[in-house]
């Protein structure tokens, strides 16, 4: 898996959009970018994946760049209920190497 | 999604024991995997789990300590063996419909405390 580079943490504001950067300058031409999160206390959830063009389904979008070399997860109203820790992953395969993540705290 | 159950969801356990952890999913998927998330840190995968034959294996992790089965397509044990109060962890199952770039779903988790 390539490797992917997150803020540590981040705040919005509820109501308003949250757009979460990841870095994956590595990223090879078969890799996908893929979104999990994981709320306190329960397994990660999966949120979005994509290869080169962006996508949208009902929890959020994707965009990524024209070079793959970074990628913006976009939650379009954020709610209190979305602060959890968000992990970017580039991979190819069955193994999700997850790092870090950015910790989301959405605040009223 | 699939809908995953673990079972326990939370245990606390003596030094030196074994505990068994169920993972039931509701249809049939392809790939089973198992993750371990130490307090504070990310996830790590320990095995996949393959129907019909031996586990395979992430570095750092050996079927001794972690014996895996999966005897069919819904359904995988992970057993933490002879458990030390570093096996104190998150242990988490994912599953996969067709493997390669298809989302993983989680479980919640089984919550393992060793005293």
């Amino acid at each position: 898996d390539a490797k992917t580079t997150q803020p540590t943490s981040m705040d919005c504001a509820e109501g308003r959009a949250a757009n979460l950067p990841c870095n994956h300058s590595t990223i090879s031409g078969n890799e996908y970018v893929y979104w999990y999160r994981q709320i306190h206390s329960q397994g990660p959830q999966y949120i979005i994946h994509g290869l080169k063009n962006n996508e949208t389904n009902e929890m959020a979008s994707l965009i990524i760049t024209e070079d793959r070399k970074s990628s913006t997860l976009i939650l379009p109203h954020a709610t209190l209920r979305d602060t959890a820790v968000y992990y970017c992953i580039a991979h190819n395969d069955y193994k999700l190497s997850f790092g870090a993540g950015t910790t989301v705290t959405v605040r009223a | 999604s699939a809908v995953i159950s673990q079972k326990p969801s939370r245990d606390i356990c003596q030094r030196g024991t074994s505990l068994t952890i169920q993972c039931q999913v509701d249809s049939q998927v392809t790939m089973m995997f198992w993750y371990r998330q130490q307090p504070g840190q990310s996830l790590t995968l320990i095995a996949t789990a393959n129907q019909g034959s031996e586990a395979t294996y992430e570095s750092g992790f050996v079927i001794d300590k972690f014996p895996i089965s999966r005897p069919n397509l819904t359904f995988s044990t992970l057993t933490v063996s002879n458990m030390s109060p570093e096996d104190s962890s998150i242990y988490l199952c994912s599953v996969s419909r067709d493997g390669g770039n298809q989302p993983q779903h989680f479980g919640d988790g089984t919550r393992l405390s060793i005293l």
